[in-house]
């Protein structure tokens, strides 16, 4: 699978869009995008995958290039609550999942 | 209705113990997992399994060992703990896509 490379930590004001960038140069036609986040003491917890086309849902957009080398997850107003590490992953979509391989993540600190 | 859940949420035990993790889902999910998540905070799969199909991370020593008793249950026995193995444990499942994972077990050797 693709690797990613994301920043190591990044801070956000309160109400404002948190936008976290992920590069994924490597990345083969058929793997998509996940973004997962783990807040503190808990379990990851899935927030958005895609493909090719820009993907929202209630939680956030998925932002990727055209080219498909990087991608960005957007938070629209940022929470205290949406501190947590986030982990963007590339991967084959299969029955396993042994390929959900999760880096360091970007550490996101939503500030008052 | 918790989706994946795991027992005991803390576990304390001194080395060369045996203890095992429980896990259950309730999403109806084909595939359940295990992952460790060391002080580092990297998380690596340790086990996926599916249909009585177990597939194991190489770097997983063979004193862990998973024990499906049905498609819901996936538990993790440990054997001989030793103090390398203090990490938070988390249960994980699965239908193809999306993974959900359970609170984890914090497990510390002493």
């Amino acid at each position: 699978d693709a690797k990613t490379t994301q920043p190591t930590s990044m801070d956000c004001a309160e109400g404002r869009a948190a936008n976290l960038p992920c590069n994924h140069s490597t990345i083969s036609g058929n793997e998509y995008v996940y973004w997962y986040r783990q807040i503190h003491s808990q379990g990851p917890q899935y927030i958005i995958h895609g493909l090719k086309n820009n993907e929202t849902n209630e939680m956030a957009s998925l932002i990727i290039t055209e080219d498909r080398k990087s991608s960005t997850l957007i938070l629209p107003h940022a929470t205290l609550r949406d501190t947590a590490v986030y982990y963007c992953i590339v991967r084959v979509r299969d029955n396993y999942g042994q390929n959900f391989v999760f880096g360091p993540g970007t550490r996101l600190s939503v500030l008052p | 209705d918790t989706a994946v859940s795991q027992t005991p949420k803390y576990l304390v035990t001194q080395m060369g113990n045996d203890k095992s993790i429980k896990c259950e889902q309730n999403l109806g999910h084909d595939t359940m997992y295990w992952y460790k998540q060391d002080s580092k905070k990297f998380l690596k799969i340790m086990f996926s399994y599916n249909n009585k199909e177990l597939i194991i991370n190489e770097t997983v020593p063979n004193r862990f060992s998973p024990k499906s008793p049905d498609k819901a249950h996936l538990n993790l026995h440990i054997n001989s703990l030793e103090l390398g193995d203090s990490a938070v444990y988390f249960c994980a499942s699965s239908q193809g896509n999306d993974l959900h994972f359970g609170n984890g077990t914090r497990l510390t050797v002493t």
